[in-house]
């Protein structure tokens, strides 16, 4: 069945630093991935999505590289601020039916 | 901006009582899923539900769990004999129609199982 494996758990960057979380799948089938981000007691927050068609996204402080061929994606995060501090999930959605999530990093930026 | 709702926020229940998470996803929305998070852990998938059928459900989906869209806004979770380890936060979640990856997630209901 589709998995997705995310790396690191935690990661703490100083502040204007940049982040990057990586995740890798199994399913080649896998044609969607969402990144959300979740707040303490609040629910996954959509940040950006990519699909399979396309190998970068970006949206301002925010981009998304897939490679298909790796089965691999990741967040990078640029300019970090103190409100970037959250948990962040990958996650893929193979077959149009379920949300697959990774196991998430919890982002801390020092002041 | 409409939004998938739900209620309660909290539920506090006794082990080996039935409880029932309501939802009311986005009125256009065709397709409807419940996941859930135990605390500290990664969202999991439960359950997907189309044109008043279950579409596909997870391991964890057993026979304590049933869904229902009892009219044409409710959309609601059963859990017929909780068990500690149903504590957890249950979100619901919506999504227009097939041609639209993205789903919408409601602000969950957070259950307790003494």
């Amino acid at each position: 069945g589709e998995n997705v494996e995310q790396h690191p758990s935690t990661l703490s960057v100083q502040e204007g630093d940049s982040a990057v979380i990586k995740c890798t799948y199994s399913d080649s089938a896998s044609n969607y991935f969402p990144w959300y981000k979740q707040e303490l007691g609040k629910r996954p927050q959509l940040i950006i999505d990519i699909r399979s068609n396309v190998g970068e996204k970006k949206d301002q402080r925010i981009a998304v590289t897939l490679n298909k061929t790796a089965k691999h994606f990741s967040l990078h995060i640029t300019e970090t601020q103190p409100e970037d501090s959250a948990v962040y999930f990958c996650a893929l959605d193979s077959s149009a039916s379920k949300i697959i999530f990774g196991s998430g990093t919890r982002l801390s930026i020092r002041p | 901006e409409p939004e998938v709702t739900q209620t309660p926020s909290h539920q506090v229940t006794q082990m080996g009582q039935e409880v029932i998470l309501r939802c009311v996803p986005i009125s256009n929305h065709l397709y409807f899923y419940w996941y859930r998070q135990i605390l500290g852990q990664k969202v999991e998938f439960l359950v997907s539900f189309y044109n008043n059928e279950i579409s596909e459900k997870s391991e964890i989906f057993d026979d304590q769990f049933s869904v229902e869209r009892p009219d044409g806004s409710n959309f609601t979770l059963k859990i017929r004999s909780t068990k500690l380890e149903d504590s957890a936060m249950y979100f619901c979640a919506s999504r227009i129609d097939r041609s639209t990856d993205t789903q919408y997630f409601g602000p969950g209901t957070r259950l307790t199982v003494l």
